[in-house]
């Protein structure tokens, strides 16, 4: 089993639509989360990161993270075509230094 | 917001020829790493360091070295390109806080 598990998609959705993108986890010691968003043949933009348990709003992204479960979230209010992209998720141990573990990405298509 | 560059942004070159790929950051983060992801595949991690003078082997077995004699600067080279070798190259750097930003990435063919 793979530390984090993301399925990759793709999804498609009509404009306008509230998009949940989802990632499992399995190493209970993961503290930190992001959300990257990258577009095709472009570096990942770091998009939001949590270190706690709860939702984190910025703009029409809100960001949801569940320790018990160990899963997290990621909500697109109002979906644009803009947002289409591949979105990762990436955690790691609190002031650990050891690397990030991504998950593989999961391809998103906003439809007009 | 993020201040990682990486140049050359892309790199045609013939097998065996030796190359190295630039990144640098003004952000004085001690965390670098290079990546390497095919189109639409996941991030594979092959270098890291911790700081100026450390440097570790990440998960993917790569044929490429790095060096980091500045903060600043973390570059990766390849001694002898070849075919296999055609990808996307990316660097990142870490704060302190956690988050990791990365540059635009190097899109290298080796012909």
């Amino acid at each position: 089993q793979k530390e984090v598990e993301q399925d990759p998609g793709p999804l498609s959705v009509p404009e306008g639509a509230i998009v949940s993108l989802n990632c499992t986890y399995s190493n209970s010691a993961f503290q930190y989360f992001m959300w990257y968003r990258q577009y095709s043949r472009k570096g990942p933009e770091l998009l939001m990161y949590t270190y706690s348990s709860g939702n984190k709003e910025d703009g029409r992204f809100t960001a949801q993270v569940d320790k018990s479960s160990k899963y997290i979230s990621l909500f697109i209010r109002d979906s644009q075509p803009s947002d289409s992209a591949t979105y990762l998720c990436a955690m790691n141990l609190w002031g650990g230094n050891t690397p990030l573990v991504f998950g593989k990405g999961t391809r998103l298509s906003v439809i007009a | 917001e993020a201040d990682i560059y990486q140049t050359p942004r892309y790199l045609v070159i013939g097998t065996g020829k030796k190359i190295t790929l630039e990144c640098s950051q003004t952000m004085g983060h001690d965390k670098m790493y290079w990546y390497q992801q095919d189109p639409g595949m996941e991030l594979h991690l092959i270098h890291y360091s911790y700081g100026v003078n450390s440097t570790e082997k990440g998960d993917l077995s790569s044929e490429s070295t790095v060096s980091r004699i500045r903060t600043e600067h973390f570059p990766l080279t390849l001694e002898s390109a070849r075919p296999s070798h055609t990808s996307q190259y990316l660097c990142a750097s870490r704060a302190a806080a956690g988050e990791q930003y990365f540059g635009p990435g190097t899109r290298l063919t080796v012909t």
